[in-house]
């Protein structure tokens, strides 16, 4: 069965100092993988991706995640927070056997402290 | 690009109610989804159409729900003879076919069942 983990409800980080905010997952086949983030009142939004190919993404706002195959992670990282990138975050992956249902995980609040 | 619209917005309506609720997806995207989040928790999936076929439903949803999506353009959620637990917000998203996978979200529709 297909899962996400997220195993920090919320993460707190001084601005200007790196963050990272962790998922890892489980899933048939090959996984193709997701952030989004959530800020208050609004819908979500697409972060970044990780299909196929290098294993470091890019993506909006500074952002970026690795792809780590053998400990099924893709964790989010931003070098430098603002405080402004206080938001919900939230981690998810879609197998690519059998199925086209794609799994969030609980989320992570992220507070950067000014 | 006008985004993922859903309507209404807000929903409150009296245990054993019918409700409907209705999305309209990017124009060109041909993938449409359905999620359900409460608080706490990340959205979790309802059912996928591809064009207007119905391709997954998870096996979580009762008989109670149905959707549609007669010509593969907007699609509509309906929730039959509602109780108090499905109290939440659904949500709405959509994604171009080819090889992108990332889904562009609708601001949601928030029901409340009294």
């Amino acid at each position: 069965a297909q899962s996400v983990a997220q195993p920090e409800d919320q993460v707190n980080v001084a601005e200007g100092n790196p963050l990272t905010v962790k998922c890892t997952y489980s899933v048939s086949g090959n996984p193709y993988l997701f952030w989004y983030v959530q800020y208050p009142n609004r819908g979500l939004q697409f972060l970044l991706k990780y299909i196929t190919g290098d294993n470091l993404v890019k993506g909006s706002y500074g952002f970026e995640a690795e792809f780590n195959k053998s400990q099924t992670s893709f964790h989010l990282k931003k070098p430098s927070a603002l405080v402004s990138d206080s938001a919900l975050y939230f981690c998810a992956v879609r197998g690519t056997s059998g199925t086209y249902k794609y799994i969030f995980g609980t989320g992570t609040r992220l507070k950067v402290l000014a | 690009d006008t985004g993922v619209s859903q309507n209404p917005r807000h929903k409150i309506t009296k245990r054993g109610q019918n409700v409907t609720f209705r999305c309209d997806p990017i124009s060109e995207h041909n993938r449409l989804y359905w999620y359900r989040q409460t608080l706490g928790q990340g959205p979790e999936f309802l059912t996928y159409f591809q064009n207007e076929a119905q391709l997954e439903k998870s096996r979580l949803l009762s008989d109670r729900f149905s959707a549609e999506r007669p010509k593969g353009s907007f699609s509509t959620l309906e929730i039959q003879r509602t109780e108090q637990g499905d109290s939440a917000m659904y949500l709405c998203a959509s994604s171009p076919s080819g090889g992108g996978y990332e889904q562009y979200f609708g601001p949601g529709t928030r029901l409340t069942v009294t």
